[in-house]
C-alpha cells in the first residue's frame, strides 16, 4: 500500500471554479502535511503546509487536514488557467525524516 | 520562502563521463538536504538524504557509488553522476530543510547522449 495517495488526474475545471484536491497517507503518526505545485519542466514549490485539524487559508487556497479520516485537501477557490499544473501532497512522519510525496493531481483550469 | 540554488540547470554529457550538481541553500543553513529524480511524466523519485558531515542515506535499489553525495557544509550538497548513461538522463532535483519545511532547488536537466 503506497504511503500517501493522489487521484492523478487530470482533473479540469473551469475558469474561476473552485478546484478540490486530495490526498490519503497511511501513516497515523504523521505530523505535518504540505501542497505543492509543479510546472511542468519546473520543480515543485511549497504552496502551504498544514499540522492541525481543520481549514487552513491562505489567499485562494485552503487546506484541510482531517487526521482521524487521513485525509487532506487543497481547495483553489476562483481558479485560473495559471493555476494549471501538477499538485504534489507530502507527508512528514516527524519533524526529523524525509517527506514522502503523493505522486501529483494534474490540475487543468479551462478558460 | 527560503531560497535553494542548484548549478548547473542543464548539462548534456558524453555517455562514460562524470557530471557534478551542486546545491546550495543561500539563506539559511540545512543540516538535511534531499536528492531528486524524476522521469517525464513521473513523480519525484528519492534518491538519498544527505545529512551535513555524516554518508548520505540511499534508497533501496539506488546505487551509492554511482552517484556519489558529499554535504560538506551546512548551504552545499553535492551530487556526482558517475560513468553516466543514456538512462541516467533525467531532472535532478535538491531539497533543504529548512526546521519544519522542506525547500527544492530549481532542478538541473541532465541529458547523456
Amino acid at each position: 500500500q503506497k504511503e500517501v495517495e493522489q487521484n492523478s488526474g487530470p482533473l479540469s475545471v473551469p475558469e474561476g471554479a473552485i478546484a478540490s484536491l486530495n490526498c490519503t497517507y497511511s501513516d497515523r503518526g504523521s505530523q505535518s502535511f504540505f501542497w505543492y505545485r509543479q510546472y511542468s519542466g519546473k520543480s515543485p514549490e511549497l504552496i502551504m503546509f498544514i499540522y492541525s485539524n481543520g481549514d487552513k487559508e491562505d489567499g485562494r487556497f485552503t487546506a484541510q487536514l482531517n487526521k482521524a479520516s487521513q485525509y487532506v485537501s487543497l481547495l483553489i477557490r476562483d481558479s485560473q488557467p495559471s493555476d494549471s499544473a501538477t499538485y504534489l501532497c507530502a507527508v512528514n512522519h516527524n519533524y526529523g525524516q524525509n517527506f514522502v510525496f503523493g505522486p501529483g493531481t494534474r490540475l487543468s483550469v479551462l478558460p | 520562502g527560503a531560497v535553494v540554488s542548484q548549478h548547473p540547470s542543464r548539462v548534456i554529457c558524453k555517455s562514460g563521463t562524470s557530471v557534478k550538481i551542486e546545491c546550495r541553500s543561500l539563506d539559511f543553513q540545512a543540516t538535511t538536504m534531499f536528492w531528486y529524480r524524476q522521469f517525464p511524466k513521473q513523480s519525484l523519485m528519492l534518491m538519498a538524504t544527505s545529512n551535513e558531515g555524516s554518508k548520505a542515506t540511499y534508497e533501496q535499489g539506488v546505487e551509492k557509488d554511482k552517484f556519489l553525495i558529499n554535504h560538506a557544509s551546512l548551504t552545499l550538497s553535492t551530487l556526482t553522476v558517475t560513468s553516466a548513461h543514456p538512462e541516467d538522463s533525467s531532472f535532478y532535483i535538491c531539497s533543504a530543510k529548512a526546521v519544519n519545511e522542506q525547500f527544492f532547488g530549481p532542478g538541473t536537466r541532465l541529458t547523456v547522449l
